[in-house]
């Protein structure tokens, strides 16, 4: 069963780009050119609903939330086994935990990292 | 962008009673691409449904989902202690892909 793993800074400046990085344990990144899978990201504040901020898939399409999409970027590194999300301009409202996810086809998220809380504060 | 509505927001059962949980969408979900997730405390969300009603892989048979366009149910039909968490139900047919509020289930 594959893994993700979310990691990166905990604490991000407001005005500054927040940077994560999730990691998948079997590799099954290293196919995305030609797979079916969707590498998602999603975010939580705390005390608060889920609300997904995009993919990534089939050589490097993505999809964002049109809320985020103006300072969202999903990129892939086949090199580290590992996807990557940049969010620019961040406010407080930005403090978050933010969750990698992986999904299959048309299918629902079947696979989540545990999360990593990213705060927002000077 | 659909919005999901999940209804009540907190509901107070005992072991062993049986969970009634509803979504109602703003507008009908394409192909029924609507999932149910469980989240504990701490915890990452698990998926228990997709489709609206297929039980994700290692759902026991308890969690049940049904319902179609804009109206669906995740039902539980006998609690036990591992379940009494949060419940959100999400639509993956258009986007943006959205989740509802959530339900908080409790014991009474």
């Amino acid at each position: 069963q594959v893994q993700l793993q979310e990691s990166g800074p905990g604490l991000v400046k407001p005005s500054e780009t927040l940077s994560l990085t999730c990691t998948v344990s079997d590799g099954s990144i290293s196919n995305y050119y030609t797979s079916n899978y969707y590498w998602i990201w999603t975010r939580q504040p705390p005390g608060k609903g889920l609300e997904w901020i995009g993919y990534i898939y089939n050589r490097g399409r993505t999809k964002y939330n049109p809320s985020l999409e103006s300072r969202v970027t999903i990129s892939v590194d086949t090199s580290r086994n590992h996807f990557s999300l940049k969010l620019s301009s961040v406010t407080a409202a930005d403090t978050a935990v933010y969750y990698c996810a992986r999904a299959v086809d048309s299918n629902p998220f079947d696979v989540w990292g545990p999360g990593t809380l990213v705060t927002v504060s000077s | 962008e659909i919005v999901l509505t999940q209804s009540p927001g907190t509901l107070s059962l005992s072991p062993g009673e049986r969970a009634t949980l509803s979504c109602r969408a703003s507008q009908s979900v394409s192909s029924n691409y609507l999932a149910w997730y469980l989240q504990k405390p701490g915890q990452a969300p698990r998926l228990l449904i997709y489709g609206a009603s297929s039980r994700a892989t290692a759902i026991p048979d308890r969690f049940s989902g049904s319902g179609s366009g804009t109206d669906f149910t995740l039902t539980i039909s006998r609690l036990e202690p591992e379940d009494f968490a949060v419940y959100y139900c999400q639509q993956y047919g258009s986007s943006p892909i959205t989740f509802g509020q959530g339900t908080r289930l409790e014991i009474k």
